[in-house]
């Protein structure tokens, strides 16, 4: 599986932009790059994805580098139920295969 | 919006005895897994299901382990005897037709306790 690196930790101010970054640098061309989340107690949530562009949905966006070799999500007003642990998992476009997660980066919302 | 199901919320058993963990996924899903994190640790694979047949699984899934889909709705997990290692939450998910994103839903897991 191609490897994702993502801070342990951050923590950021209610109601500010959220920036969170993952490197993965041995991405192939068929990967997606694929963000999930895990409020606590909770089971992992979608929360978007993307190939070679730039996305937006009502969630957050994603910014993909342009040699695709990391990505950034951002959540634009964070509120306390943002609060959570965030991953960044690829995917290949082929199949619909196991989801590898790793620590990922757990977000901490100050009100 | 339709969601994964799971029950019960909550299951303690006795160490050696057998439990089943019951999903329902989202209807018109056709694969079809079985996760789960032990408190403090990663989210782990266990099983992936499709076409009614096992089409992967980790070196977790052992034979203690299966899994069916007895009908057209749920999707379940068995454990023949539980060990105290077992005591962890559990998550179904599901992803829609093959190709595509392969966008996973989960359910909100079941809490198994192993005494």
């Amino acid at each position: 599986d191609a490897k994702t690196t993502q801070p342990n930790s951050m923590e950021s101010n209610e109601e500010e932009p959220v920036h969170l970054p993952c490197n993965h640098s041995t991405i192939s061309g068929t990967d997606y790059i694929h963000w999930y989340r895990q409020l606590p107690s909770q089971g992992p949530e979608y929360v978007i994805h993307g190939l070679t562009s730039n996305v937006n949905n009502r969630m957050a966006s994603l910014a993909i580098a342009e040699d695709r070799k990391s990505s950034t999500l951002i959540l634009h007003r964070a509120t306390l139920r943002d609060a959570a642990v965030y991953y960044c998992i690829l995917i290949s476009v082929y199949g619909n295969e196991k989801l590898t997660f790793g620590t990922g980066t757990r977000l901490t919302i100050i009100p | 919006e339709p969601e994964v199901t799971q029950t019960p919320s909550h299951q303690v058993t006795q160490m050696g005895q057998e439990v089943i963990l019951r999903c329902v996924p989202i209807s018109n899903h056709l694969y079809f897994y079985w996760y789960r994190q032990i408190l403090g640790q990663k989210v782990e694979f266990l099983v992936s299901f499709y076409n009614n047949e096992i089409s992967e699984k980790s070196e977790i899934f052992d034979d203690q382990f299966s899994v069916e889909r007895p009908d057209g709705s749920n999707f379940t997990l068995k454990i023949r005897s539980t060990k105290l290692e077992d005591s962890a939450m559990y998550f179904c998910a599901s992803s829609g037709p093959s190709g595509g994103a392969n966008i996973q839903y989960f359910g909100a897991g079941t809490r198994l306790s192993v005494l």
